[in-house]
């Protein structure tokens, strides 16, 4: 397993397009979640799904957002009519549910917002 | 809403010295994690600790949960150019739930 992998790495969007970013988790993680992180900042929790279930969301995740996980497995993060507020590293991690569970981080993808 | 303070902000070391970071929380976590993040990549999982009072180490890295469940330092020792990156904690409530990650310890190495 090559662990959490993201695509693309990299997007750069203009202001009022729609832009999709997908997440494939360690095959044999249950829980997948969704960060976003900004210049000089730690990661700000966005929504989490376990198997296909999406179990939070924060209010960081606006309207414009959407998330998905349909077959339980890989997961897309949708962003619609982007704003120039929405430039940041999205990340996306993976995990067990169980005891002494840790979250794996895959590459992230940096949008930019022109 | 919950807030980790993370201290400090930055440290310029000399390569070979020890490294001390630490995190204070305003609420009580279970779970305790440290993460290194190079530019332009996701955070890389360093220690994960699980107990109130426990100390654990990986390598020149050792991490220790506070008893309150409210604070958590990283220790790096021995220094080597490697180690430069942000370092992060990052508290979690109950197993598999959100992280609350800290603002970073950016930690500069000279050779």
């Amino acid at each position: 397993d090559t662990g959490v992998s993201q695509n693309p790495r990299h997007k750069i969007t203009k202001r009022g397009q729609n832009v999709t970013f997908r997440c494939d988790p360690i095959s044999e993680h249950n829980r997948l979640y969704w960060y976003r992180q900004t210049l000089g900042q730690g990661p700000e929790f966005l929504t989490y799904f376990q198997n296909e279930a999406q179990l939070e969301k924060s209010r960081l995740l606006s309207d414009r957002f959407s998330a998905e996980r349909p077959k339980g497995s890989f997961s897309t993060l949708e962003i619609q009519r982007t704003e120039q507020g929405d430039s940041a590293m999205y990340l996306c991690a993976s995990s067990f549910w169980g005891v002494n569970t840790e979250a794996f981080f895959g590459q992230g993808t940096r949008l930019t917002v022109v | 809403g919950q807030q980790l303070n993370q201290s400090p902000q930055s440290m310029f070391i000399q390569e070979g010295e020890d490294v001390s970071m630490n995190c204070t929380s305003s609420s009580i976590f279970n779970t305790w994690l440290w993460y290194k993040q190079d530019p332009g990549e996701g955070p890389v999982l360093l220690i994960a600790l699980y107990k109130a009072g426990e100390l654990t180490s990986n390598g020149r890295l050792t991490a220790q949960f506070g008893i309150t469940r409210k604070d958590s330092f990283l220790n790096i020792s021995a220094s080597i150019p490697s180690d430069v990156g942000i370092y992060f904690c990052a508290g979690q409530e109950t197993s598999g739930s959100r992280l609350t990650f800290g603002e970073g310890t950016q930690l500069t190495v000279n050779p």
